[in-house]
């Protein structure tokens, strides 16, 4: 029973365009979000979160919106970069972390 | 700035054999978690401490799991009579806790066990 999908296993975007990860939940009790990207033999790095009484965090180039309604959430990244290329995580918390399954982005030039 | 260390970084190992992980966590931190992930999917959570007490196990973690936090702070992870299922990354992160429940986690680098 996944209760964070990420329907999207992979996604390629050019340097400078938005990028953008999306990312759906089943269980109305969770009320924080998290995302975490993760490079190859490095454990997951926090990116940006936000809390259920929020529609929207924003972070440098890095955005996260919530909408409760459709218990969605996605991560928006602009202008991307190379170095963003990474495996993005749908984190949503309960004291403990139930991560998605991931994203894998590719930023080309 | 000290972050979370795992240690060994990689454990390789004959079916049915014992081993053990170690996590440090980020000095003052005080909960600790363990979490598995395994080819193609997310870490999957096993245990937490606050400080040393064991607070949450998954399901996952069957009883030739063991986990402890004997003073609160570094946190060992066991597993008996290894399987070949129990090939993974074992990954361990920490929060400050202390009442601050929405507060991010940090994770280790990770301890990749291959079950020969």
């Amino acid at each position: 029973d996944q209760q964070v999908k990420q329907n999207s296993p992979s996604l390629s975007v050019q340097e400078g365009r938005i990028s953008i990860l999306n990312c759906d939940y089943t269980n109305s009790m969770f009320d924080y979000f998290l995302w975490y990207k993760k490079y190859p033999a490095e454990g997951p790095t926090f990116l940006i979160s936000i809390s259920s009484i929020k529609d929207k965090n924003e972070d440098g180039r890095f955005t996260v919106f919530l909408n409760k309604s459709a218990k969605h959430l996605s991560l928006h990244i602009v202008p991307s970069q190379p170095g963003d290329s990474a495996v993005y995580f749908c984190v949503a918390s309960l004291n403990k972390l139930i991560f998605g399954t991931g994203t894998r982005l590719q930023v080309f030039p | 700035d000290t972050g979370v260390s795992q240690n060994p970084r990689h454990k390789i190992t004959k079916r049915g054999q014992n081993v053990t992980f170690r996590c440090d966590p980020i000095s003052e931190h005080n909960r600790l978690y363990w979490y598995r992930q395994t080819l193609g999917q997310g870490p999957e959570f096993l245990t937490y401490f606050q400080n040393e007490a064991q607070l949450e196990k998954s399901r996952l973690l069957s009883d030739r799991f063991s986990a402890e936090r004997p003073k609160g702070s570094f946190s060992t992870l066991e597993i008996q009579r290894t399987e070949q299922g129990d090939s993974a990354m074992y990954l361990c992160a920490s929060s400050p806790g202390g009442g601050l429940d929405n507060q991010p986690q940090h994770f280790g680098d990770g301890t990749r066990l291959s079950i020969l």
